[in-house]
């Protein structure tokens, strides 16, 4: 059965330091991966997310994400964190029925 | 501006009312997601929909109905048998015309049951 665990339930970081959210996954054919963001209330915008090929993926705002295969991780980074990139964050896997299944959750706090 | 919809924002119910959620999107995309989120348990998919006049269960359909007549919209009902209906309801669609499309999220709706 596929699952998603995000073992970091809050992170606090300090504005321009920077920031790494743990993702592990359980699949037993080769993932679909992504990374959402969600601001309090609102609905989920996608980061980036990786198929196949180059296993460091750019995203949106900065971020980025290493697909290792053998660790059966994604993680998600982002060199210098600003104010705005307090949200929650979401990885979530893909399966062949093309449903995704979510993590718990990260939930970011940054502080000047 | 393509996108998805959610209305209303905020819903209040009393206890043993059924109440419908609507998502409407314009994105031309054939599959429909519902999700529920509750703090600390992610997001668990409700019903799914890969095209017109056909649905799935997923994995707590329980208490829940959807339909799904027109391509643009996938109203959800929380009927009166969803034992905790009070959540933020979320909605998304997804192109299914390759295999790695991503799904796109509606800004949500809370449901507060009194």
């Amino acid at each position: 059965a596929q699952s998603v665990t995000q073992p970091d339930i809050h992170i606090t970081v300090s504005e321009g330091a920077s920031l790494e959210l743990r993702c592990n996954y359980s699949y037993g054919a080769t993932p679909y991966l992504f990374w959402y963001v969600q601001s309090p209330g609102q609905g989920l915008q996608l980061l980036l997310k990786y198929f196949s090929g180059d296993t460091l993926v750019q995203g949106i705002k900065g971020f980025e994400a290493e697909f290792k295969r053998s660790q059966s991780s994604f993680n998600l980074r982002k060199p210098s964190v600003h104010w705005s990139d307090a949200a929650e964050y979401f990885c979530a896997v893909g399966t062949g029925a093309n449903n995704l299944f979510f993590g718990t959750g990260t939930r970011l706090t940054v502080i000047p | 501006d393509g996108g998805i919809t959610q209305s209303p924002k905020y819903l209040f119910r009393k206890e043993g009312q059924n109440v419908t959620l609507s998502c409407e999107q314009n994105l031309n995309h054939d599959a429909m997601y519902w999700y529920r989120q509750d703090p600390g348990q992610g997001l668990r998919l409700i019903y799914y929909s890969q095209i017109v006049n056909d649905f799935q269960k997923g994995d707590i359909a329980e208490g829940y109905s959807v339909s799904r007549e027109k391509k643009e919209s996938f109203p959800l009902t929380v009927t009166s048998a969803q034992k905790n209906p009070t959540a933020f309801y979320l909605c998304a669609s997804r192109y299914t015309g390759g295999r790695e499309n991503e799904q796109f999220f509606g800004p949500g709706t809370r449901l507060t049951v009194l």
